[in-house]
């Protein structure tokens, strides 16, 4: 079965600081990447996707991801991170599953960033 | 657009009895998907729709998880008999383009089964 990993599952940081959040997958094939974010009582929402093209996209919020493929990565960056930045983010890789996909996701990172 | 709706936002129930879970898509989506959020595993994929049709079933847990939609603005998740192990947030998500399109997700439901 495919993987998602999220090595870091608790961040803390101070506001103005910058984050890298870790992604890596196991599959070797064509995929789709995603980060999605979940604000503490709200729903998951879509920071960003990569399906082709350049491997750095540009998300909402100032967020941005680079696909590495050689690595099997698509971390996730924010230069200067805010106190409104305290979600927990979630790493999904679309991957074949029999004649369709399956989108599969990481485990989380909580982020929380300190005033 | 209201995006995807789910009720109720919260369910409590006792160990035995039945649970139905409501999910309405973001009108046009072709694909509905049932996802399950525990500590322990993470997000889950439960089941998915396309056009009414259940593609993959393959995440449902156990035979007392069902998930019908029989409509394309309608889909139920239902837990019979229910048990303290199925507390979870269980959310909706609807896309649509299908699975490799992005997925939009409801605010959840949140069950606790005592």
């Amino acid at each position: 079965a495919q993987s998602v990993s999220q090595h870091n599952h608790h961040v803390i940081l101070s506001e103005a600081a910058s984050l890298e959040l870790g992604c890596n997958y196991s599959y070797g094939g064509t995929v789709n990447l995603f980060w999605y974010v979940q604000y503490p009582g709200q729903h998951l929402q879509l920071l960003l996707k990569y399906f082709s093209g350049d491997p750095l996209v540009k998300g909402i919020k100032g967020f941005e991801a680079e696909f590495i493929k050689s690595k099997f990565s698509f971390n996730l960056r924010k230069p200067s991170v805010q106190w409104s930045d305290t979600a927990e983010y979630f790493c999904a890789v679309n991957t074949p599953k029999g004649s369709a996909r399956q989108l599969t996701f990481g485990s989380g990172t909580q982020l929380t960033v300190l005033p | 657009d209201a995006g995807v709706i789910q009720s109720p936002r919260h369910e409590v129930t006792e160990m035995g009895q039945e649970v139905t879970l409501r999910c309405k898509p973001i009108s046009g989506h072709d694909y509905l998907f049932w996802y399950r959020q525990t500590m322990m595993r993470g997000l889950e994929l439960l089941i998915y729709f396309n056009n009414n049709v259940p593609i993959d079933d393959s995440g449902m847990p156990e035979d007392r998880f069902s998930a019908k939609m029989p409509n394309a603005s309608f889909s139920t998740l239902k837990i019979q008999p229910s048990e303290p192990r199925d507390s979870a947030v269980y959310f909706c998500a609807s896309s649509l383009r299908g699975t490799t399109d992005t997925q939009y997700f409801g605010p959840g439901t949140r069950l606790t089964v005592l």
